[in-house]
């Protein structure tokens, strides 16, 4: 089975402090992608990567930025925490371009 | 998908009836979707995907269609368990190179006893 492994289920930061959210997969996959999840506005985008020391913008990248230096992880930072950063982040990759996400269990992030 | 604000749908069906839930997209070139379920607590679960040259596909006790006329996707479950109470949603793919998937609010299907 694939598996995608986030480093921490629980996160809890004050506000303006540097954030590191790390993810791993298994499977060898060629893309990597972060995700947020708030109530009622679904899965959006922040960034993804789809090869080593890639990375594309997705919908919301502002506050974020991303690092893969291996294939097998992809980190997620934020480089000053805020409030509004509050949210379920979701790490997902995929072996290829059209296939099938497979995701992480998520990391639930309070910024105070 | 459109967001529906702070609230998820939600559909309640006994145990043992058939559930549908279903899921508008939004572009008509999408051609790959996938539906998801996440229960409380976990990440998003892989259960069935279509692609836009079929209208209907089946799996295990659900069915996947398609109604690419109206940009519509439905999922059934058949013979619901208490183990289906979870949130779905669907997701299509946007562009011509399949990185990104846009992805529906959810409806949370309840089951009761």
């Amino acid at each position: 089975d694939v598996k995608v492994t986030q480093s921490s289920r629980y996160l809890v930061k004050r506000t303006g402090e540097k954030v590191f959210l790390e993810c791993v997969q298994d499977m060898d996959h060629e893309n990597m992608f972060w995700y947020r999840q708030d109530p009622g506005l679904g899965l959006r985008l922040i960034y993804f990567s789809y090869d080593v020391k890639m990375k594309e913008k997705g919908d919301i990248p502002e506050g974020y930025s991303v690092s893969r230096e291996k294939k097998e992880r992809f980190s997620l930072i934020l480089e000053s925490a805020s409030t509004n950063q509050t949210s379920m982040y979701l790490c997902a990759s995929s072996i290829g371009q059209g296939a099938k996400l497979f995701f992480g269990s998520g990391t639930q992030l309070s910024v105070l | 998908g459109e967001s529906v604000g702070l609230h998820l749908p939600t559909l309640s069906v006994q145990e043992g009836d058939n559930s549908i839930i279903n899921c508008a997209y939004s572009n008509s070139a999408s051609d790959y979707f996938i539906w998801y379920k996440q229960e409380s607590g976990k990440g998003p679960q892989f259960i069935i995907d279509i692609r836009s040259n079929m209208d209907k596909r089946q799996g295990q006790r659900v069915t996947v269609l398609l109604n690419k006329t109206v940009k519509h996707l439905s999922l059934q479950i058949a013979a619901t368990q208490p183990g289906d109470s979870a949130v779905y949603f669907c997701a299509e793919n946007r562009d011509n190179y399949g990185q990104n998937f846009v992805f529906g609010p959810g409806t949370r299907l309840s089951v009761l006893p």
